[in-house]
């Protein structure tokens, strides 16, 4: 199956600070998305990108299928980013979604 | 309109019963997909079900089973519990099969097994 890896794993910022997340897989896929789970478990869409750029008020993404990566970034952080960040992958065979490890961010006041 | 929908919230269970989860889609959709999360870990694919037909199924034992009805409510079972069963189960919804589109996950059912 498809490989997925989230980069870097856990990341602090101070509120206001910039931050670049990176999802590399291993094929090519039919969707990506980024979700922000909360600590309450609940997975929020942020991203339906399977190609191209998409913003979103302090946050966008950039998926560049043919080079197998996509980027999320958020600005100007504040405390209520703080949560996991999950890429998730549909590979052409379809039928699941094949998620990261996750980042774990803490934004810190 | 509604969000995915799941039911119960919490769920204690002792190691061999037998435990049932149910998921609404969002109105309009006709896929359900199940996740297994377990503490530190991404999602794991269970099933997904779309116009009450099996389209793919992950790597759990047959102890696991799904079904979806004519409303393309689901039903997740897990017979047999073990403590590794602890987790949180997730249900998404999307309107396509395959591809699937986008995907819209419930708020999890929590499941803790002694």
């Amino acid at each position: 199956g498809i490989q997925v890896e989230q980069s870097p794993p856990d990341l602090i910022l101070q509120e206001g600070a910039n931050s670049t997340l990176r999802c590399n897989f291993s094929d090519s896929v039919n969707n990506l998305q980024w979700f922000h789970q909360n600590p309450w478990g609940q997975l929020i869409n942020l991203f339906y990108i399977p190609s191209g750029t998409k913003q979103n008020g302090r946050l966008s993404a950039t998926t560049v299928a043919t080079e197998r990566y996509s980027l999320l970034y958020i600005s100007s952080s504040q405390t209520t980013d703080s949560g996991v960040y999950f890429c998730a992958l549909e590979e052409t065979s379809g039928s699941r979604l094949t998620f990261g490890e996750g980042t774990q961010l803490t934004v810190n006041p | 309109d509604a969000g995915v929908t799941q039911s119960p919230t919490h769920l204690i269970k002792t190691r061999g019963q037998h435990v049932t989860l149910r998921c609404s889609p969002i109105s309009g959709h006709k896929s359900v997909s199940w996740y297994q999360q377990v503490l530190g870990q991404g999602p794991q694919f269970i099933f997904q079900y779309y116009e009450k037909e099996e389209r793919g199924r992950g790597n759990f034992p047959d102890r696991f089973s799904a079904r979806q009805f004519p409303n393309y409510s689901s039903e997740l079972n897990v017979n047999a519990l073990l403590l590794g069963d602890s987790a949180l189960y997730l249900c998404a919804s999307s309107s396509l099969g395959q591809p699937m589109g986008e995907q819209y996950f419930g708020p999890g059912t929590r499941l803790t097994v002694t």
